[in-house]
């Protein structure tokens, strides 16, 4: 069975500094997708980035960036010059090419300090 | 607007008593799905839907039914609510092709079961 596992349940960084989100996922396919969402206080579940395993490129989306090492297992999401908008609960998700189900992780909390 | 909408936003019930979480899309969507979210767990999927008249049972389908009879909705039933089904409650809804990952999460609902 799929599995995803994000060991940080909170994390902290300062206005404008750089943070790292770490996600580590189990699964025996080799074609699936990659997510990170962000829940921030209003619950709204946002899609921030995702990664198609079949890429070898990480994808970036403007501050927002992922460190995706197939081999590994791992799929990190760094949050560049983060911003006090960008606390909230940040979670990695997997989901089989394909398929319907969308296996989740735990979430860290990210607060961002002033 | 192109949403997923559930009502109602909050709701706090007595154990026993049936209800039904309403959930629509108007996006025309195919693939609708049904979560969970517990402290410490992330989203759990209940209950998926690949098109009308087509169910299937997620991670945590115990307690709960749903029915898919038209494309746009997709409602969720707690037959007789139990204390350890409080939770908050998210619909979504996506195509349903090979490169269709994005899911669009309605606003959740906050169930208290006492």
């Amino acid at each position: 069975a799929q599995t995803v596992t994000q060991s940080q349940p909170e994390m902290s960084v300062q206005e404008a500094e750089t943070v790292t989100l770490s996600c580590t996922y189990d699964t025996s396919e080799s074609d699936y997708y990659l997510f990170w969402y962000k829940q921030p206080p209003s619950r709204q579940m946002i899609l921030v980035i995702r990664q198609e395993a079949y890429k070898q490129q990480n994808a970036t989306e403007n501050r927002f960036s992922v460190n995706f090492q197939k081999a590994a297992k791992s799929f990190s999401l760094k949050i560049s010059d983060s911003q006090l908008g960008d606390a909230a609960m940040y979670f990695c998700a997997y989901r089989y090419l394909g398929g319907f189900k969308t296996i989740f992780g735990a979430g860290t909390r990210l607060f961002v300090k002033a | 607007e192109a949403q997923v909408t559930q009502n109602p936003r909050y709701l706090i019930t007595v154990t026993g008593k049936k209800l039904t979480v309403t959930c629509s899309q108007n996006m025309n969507h195919e693939y609708m799905s049904w979560y969970r979210q517990d402290p410490g767990l992330g989203l759990r999927q209940i209950y998926y839907s690949m098109n009308v008249e087509v169910t299937d049972k997620g991670d945590v389908p115990e307690g709960y039914k749903v029915s898919r009879k038209e494309k746009r909705n997709f409602p969720l039933i707690l037959e007789s609510p139990s204390p350890n089904q409080t939770s908050l409650y998210f619909c979504a809804s996506s195509l349903s092709g090979l490169n269709s990952y994005e899911q669009y999460f309605g606003p959740g609902t906050r169930l208290t079961v006492t």
